[in-house]
């Protein structure tokens, strides 16, 4: 079946670093891909997504391509702020019906 | 402001009680969720609606009950069924994939509902 892996956490890093959040998708068909970011204590947010293969989704600095050939939707942000401090999950929409595929989630930790 | 709603945000419930969570949207969605999450692990889906008075479950149905009567609510009530029902709920909710339209399979969530037993 469908399925979403990402990079296991806590990632830490220093503010201004660039991150990159690994995720790679199992799917029949063309899905569309997500990120989403849950701040602590909150529900989640949509940070970026795109439907078809080559598609980047971009929002606040962060970017993620659709990688048809390599199945994956890595996360990627030049320079992170302690505010980018999260849980960020990636998810993908089969396209033979609209519930979310959910990755694990990655914790995300930026240090002053 | 269109947007959902859950509440309350807090929730505290005695072992063998039923607790009802309220999931309210404004967003003219037909589609409507609920997930839960445990601390520091991803969400699983306990019921899903696609329409008024219809929903199906999810992978963790057991001990959870819902209703839609209403396009703008989603109840969840949690039973005393459900063995370990401390965790964080989540509503969602979606504009259908047959409705056509860029965000058709995107989900718009609440703020969630730490419910608790003691």
């Amino acid at each position: 079946g469908d399925s979403v892996t990402q990079m296991e956490g806590p990632v830490t890093l220093s503010e201004e670093a660039f991150l990159t959040i690994n995720c790679t998708y199992t799917a029949t068909g063309y899905p569309s891909l997500f990120w989403y970011v849950q701040y602590p204590g909150e529900g989640l947010q949509l940070l970026l997504k795109a439907t078809k293969a080559d598609d980047k989704g971009s929002n606040k600095g962060f970017e993620a391509t659709y990688r048809k050939e390599t199945t994956s939707f890595h996360l990627e942000k030049g320079s992170v702020q302690v505010s980018d401090s999260a849980v960020y999950f990636c998810a993908l929409s089969p396209d033979s019906n609209y519930q979310l595929i959910w990755g694990a989630g990655t914790k995300l930790i930026i240090k002053p | 402001d269109g947007g959902i709603t859950q509440s309350p945000k807090y929730l505290f419930r005695k072992e063998g009680q039923n607790v009802t969570l309220s999931c309210e949207q404004n967003l003219n969605h037909d589609a409507m969720y609920w997930y839960r999450q445990d601390p520091g692990q991803g969400l699983r889906l306990i019921y899903y609606s696609q329409i008024v008075n219809d929903f199906q479950k999810g992978d963790i149905a057991e001990g959870y009950s819902v209703s839609r009567e209403k396009k703008e609510s989603f109840p969840l009530t949690v039973t005393s069924a459900q063995k370990n029902p401390t965790a964080f709920y989540l509503c969602a909710s979606s504009i259908p994939l047959d409705s056509g339209g860029p965000n058709t399979d995107t989900q718009y969530f609440g703020p969630g509902t730490r419910l608790t037993v003691l």
